[in-house]
This record gives C-alpha cells, structure tokens and sequence, in this order.
C-alpha cells in the first residue's frame, strides 16, 4: 500500500542551525502539507502546496520556514535557524484531490 | 476561524463497551471531515472520511457521522478493545485541515 514517508525520523540540532526535513509524498498526489505538534498539543498547520506553490500557510510559517518540491518525488521543509520552540514532530501529509488525507509517520526534531 | 473541538478529552471503558466521541466546529462551509488514530509517538492513521455531501461513513466496527448543519460528527465505537485505546482526532477540511485536540481513549481489559 502506497505510504508517505518522512526522514530522518529524529533529528537533534543546536539552536541557530538550520534544518532540513524530507518528505515522500504518495506518488500521484497532488496536494502536500506539512504539520507540526508540540508534545502534548493539537496538531498544527504550517503549510499547503499546489502546483508548485504554496497555496496557505499559517501564522506559524514565518521567514524561517520554507518549503520546496525539488523534483517530482521529495517535498521538503526547511527551518533556517532553529529555535527551542521549534521542538515538535513535523508530519507531512499528501492527497490526491479533495480526498483522503494521508500521513507520514513524523520527524522528531529537538532543539537543544 | 474553524475552530474544532472535541469532547470529552479523555475516555476510559471497559473492553466490549461501545462508545461515542463527539466533535464540533464552529465553520459549517466544509469539503470533508476526517477522522484519524494517534498512537503515543506516532504519526496519524486516518479511520473514515467524510465527504461534506454524505452524512454517515463505516468501515468496521467504526461509524462516522456528520451534520454539517449544526457543525457535529461523531464517532462511533462498536465493541471496544484494549487495541483501540489511543487518542482519535478529529479534522475538518475546509482551505486547510483543521484538527481537535482529541480523545485519549483508554480500553480497560
């Protein structure tokens, strides 16, 4: 069965580094996402992307956030110069149209 | 805004017990609402999806519903387990994908 996947799945970086999460969406979708939650809050949302743009983003996307579809396979975010803050799981999920929504397994990422 | 909530936050039953989950929203100009499964520490297993022009979806011992008039769905577990203790969250579609905080499900042997 067709997945998203995500890597690395836990990544521990000092505050001010940049980092860089990946995402494999599922092959043939179309609309790809990215979320985050903070240990023991809701899940939040950061990012949509459509046809090679994003389509919305959220109050949480500000200028260190930035997203990008390389090729026709990896959606990836980056932060530019992480932040305690930016402690949190990162899931990205894919969709074909407005279907089903469809989640990768998380990235942990742990500013220290 | 979409706010979406759901009630109650945490659930504890034991095993056989059927139940019910409520979720609320406060936009009714929805594509679709989605329901997933959170174990602790992983990601998001979605359970049933509901498009804005059906009110009832089932796969399993699972029932959704959705009245989008009154901004509601909930979930219905048949014959819970101990296997379906997790927390279930609720997500409403409209230009994103907004989620509740969840249900901390416990199923009790």
């Amino acid at each position: 069965e067709p997945e998203v996947t995500q890597t690395p799945s836990h990544q521990v970086t000092q505050m001010g580094q940049e980092v860089i999460l990946r995402c494999v969406p599922i092959s043939n979708h179309l609309y790809f996402y990215w979320y985050r939650q903070i240990l023991g809050q809701k899940v939040e949302f950061l990012v949509s992307f459509y046809n090679n743009e994003i389509s919305e983003k959220s109050e949480i996307f500000d200028d260190q956030f930035s997203v990008e579809r390389p090729d026709g396979s990896n959606f990836t975010l980056k932060i530019r110069s992480t932040k305690l803050e930016d402690s949190a799981m990162y899931f990205c999920a894919s969709r074909k149209g407005a279907g089903e929504l469809f989640f990768g397994e998380g990235s942990r990422l742990t500013v220290l | 805004k979409q706010e979406v909530t759901q009630i109650p936050a945490a659930l504890s039953v034991p095993e056989g017990e059927n139940l019910v989950l409520n979720c609320s929203f406060t936009d009714s100009a929805i594509y679709n609402l989605q329901w997933f499964r959170q174990d602790p520490g992983k990601g998001l297993t979605s359970l049933l999806l509901i498009q804005s022009s059906q009110r009832e979806q089932t796969s399993g011992r699972l029932n959704a519903s959705l009245d989008k008039s009154s901004g509601r769905s909930t979930l219905y577990i048949a014959a819970s387990q101990p296997g379906d203790s997790a927390t279930y969250l609720c997500a409403v579609i409209s230009s994103r994908l907004t989620f509740g905080e969840g249900t901390q499900l416990t199923v009790n042997p």
